[in-house]
C-alpha cells in the first residue's frame, strides 16, 4: 500500500461538471500539495496545504488533518483543466516528501 | 523572464557517458530541489539543497551528484548513465521548505539513454 492513495486514478467529465479528486495518506504530516501537470509535461503548484481549506479561481482545497485526507475540487469544470492532479505531502518531522501516483482528468467539451 | 529554466530540454546519449544537467532560479528562493518521472509518471524526488547545504538525499546512486555553486543553481550530474536513468528530471524551487513554502518548477529535462 502506498503511502499517498489518490482517487480516482482516471476521471472523464462533462464540461460544466463539478469535479472532486481526493487524496488520503498514511500518517501525520506538517503540508500536503497539490500539483497539476498539463498535457506538455509542465507542472504547476496549485495549492499548499497544512489545516483547512484554500481557494483560487475555480479550484477549491480542503483538508482534514484528524481524517488525513484531502480533496482538490474544480467548479465549472472546463476542458483546459484536463490534466493530470497530483497530491504530495511532507511527513512530520521529516524531510520525506512522498507523491501520490496522480488523477488523470479529461474534461469534454 | 524564466522563473526557473533548466538545460538542456532534451538530453540523448549512451550508456556509460557522463552527463549534467543544470538548473537557475531568478526568484531569490533559498531551496531547490530535483525530482524524477519514471515512464510510469510517478515522480520522485531525488535531492534538495537549502542555501547551499543539501538537506534531502532520498535513495538515490551515487552516480547521481547535485552540486550548488551558489542558492540560484542547483546541478545534476549523472556518472555512468544507465537505461533505467531515462526519465523526466524536473528542478523545482521555494522560498523556504517544503513544508512551508509552494514549489516552483522548471520545464523539465527529457534524459533518453540508449
Amino acid at each position: 500500500k502506498n503511502e499517498v492513495e489518490q482517487s480516482p486514478q482516471n476521471l472523464t467529465a462533462q464540461e460544466g461538471e463539478f469535479i472532486t479528486i481526493n487524496c488520503s495518506y498514511s500518517v501525520g504530516i506538517s503540508a500536503l500539495h497539490w500539483l497539476q501537470q498539463h498535457p506538455g509535461g509542465g507542472i504547476v503548484s496549485l495549492f499548499m496545504l497544512s489545516s483547512g481549506k484554500k481557494k483560487h479561481g475555480r479550484l477549491i482545497a480542503t483538508i482534514n488533518i484528524q481524517e488525513k485526507h484531502s480533496s482538490l475540487h474544480i467548479t465549472a469544470s472546463h476542458p483546459r483543466d484536463s490534466a493530470v492532479y497530483i497530491c504530495a505531502v511532507v511527513f512530520s518531522g521529516t524531510y520525506k516528501y512522498i507523491f501520490g501516483t496522480g488523477t488523470r482528468l479529461k474534461v469534454l467539451a | 523572464d524564466t522563473a526557473v529554466s533548466q538545460t538542456p530540454k532534451y538530453l540523448v546519449t549512451q550508456m556509460g557517458n557522463d552527463k549534467s544537467i543544470k538548473c537557475e532560479q531568478n526568484l531569490g528562493h533559498d531551496t531547490m530541489y530535483w525530482y524524477k518521472q519514471d515512464s510510469k509518471k510517478f515522480l520522485k524526488i531525488m535531492f534538495s539543497y537549502n542555501n547551499k547545504e543539501l538537506i534531502i538525499n532520498e535513495t538515490v546512486p551515487n552516480r547521481f551528484s547535485p552540486k550548488s555553486p551558489d542558492k540560484a543553481h542547483l546541478n545534476l550530474h549523472i556518472n555512468s548513465l544507465e537505461l533505467g536513468d531515462s526519465a523526466v528530471y524536473f528542478c523545482a524551487s521555494s522560498p523556504g521548505g517544503a513544508s512551508t513554502d509552494t514549489q516552483y518548477f522548471g520545464p523539465g529535462t527529457r534524459l533518453t539513454v540508449l
